[in-house]
């Protein structure tokens, strides 16, 4: 049974507007939440991350929000730019166990 | 220079024989992973170590084993390769401490098993 679901496998957005990538876990043991980007042929790299101490953290055109209630969290990224396009993963870790439980990745895309 | 490096990059082999994967970082981290990427799966733990002399199981280790052989290399072999076990291998690094356990990848291994 997966831990840590992207229900989503494929995201298209127009260049400019506001891409949601969403996340969706169940062990509510986990404490820390991240979000990596993949672009073909490289490995992921980390792009932001949040504690479930916190709602929301923002790092320039990227916020993440966490509805613990809901075992919920989003990647917003404003505004959409090409670079963006990529697959992202949405990863999740309990204080007590550092190993990071993976979801199966959206892949966005970026129009003109 | 990249700071987590794999070698090979691709890779075909045929059913039974032994191969091994090697990775290399200068990153200065004591935590090495080894996963494996299937489509529609995500990547999933194979093998971890926070030091040389302390290698873990993860998640699905049958079939591969690891070797810790610095600080700096970890490799991850398949005795007796079988098709199922074609996937994209990433190796990861994190230091000691980090609370959100940050990982660092390398850009992966294509095997093919035939």
């Amino acid at each position: 049974d997966q831990q840590v679901k992207q229900n989503s496998p494929s995201l298209s957005v127009q260049e400019g507007r506001i891409s949601i990538l969403n996340c969706d876990y169940t062990n509510s043991m986990f404490d820390y939440f991240l979000w990596y980007k993949k672009y073909p042929a490289e490995g992921p790299t980390f792009l932001i991350s949040i504690s479930s101490i916190k709602d929301k953290n923002e790092d320039g055109r990227f916020t993440v929000f966490l509805n613990k209630s809901a075992k919920h969290l989003s990647l917003h990224i404003v505004p959409s730019q090409p670079g963006d396009s990529a697959v992202y993963f949405c990863a999740a870790s309990a204080l007590s166990n550092y190993q990071l439980i993976w979801g199966a990745g959206t892949k966005l895309i970026i129009k003109p | 220079d990249a700071d987590v490096t794999q070698t090979p990059r691709n890779r075909i082999t045929k059913t039974g024989k032994r191969i091994m994967l090697e990775c290399s970082q200068t990153k200065g981290h004591d935590r090495m992973y080894w996963y494996r990427q299937d489509p529609g799966l995500g990547l999933r733990l194979i093998y971890y170590s926070f030091d040389v002399k302390d290698i873990n199981k993860g998640e699905i280790s049958d079939g591969y084993s690891v070797s810790r052989q610095a600080q700096a290399k970890f490799s991850l072999s398949l005795e007796s390769a079988i098709p199922n076990q074609t996937a994209l291998y990433f190796c990861a690094t994190s230091a000691f401490g980090g609370i959100y356990n940050e990982q660092f990848f390398g850009p992966g291994t294509r095997l093919t098993v035939l």
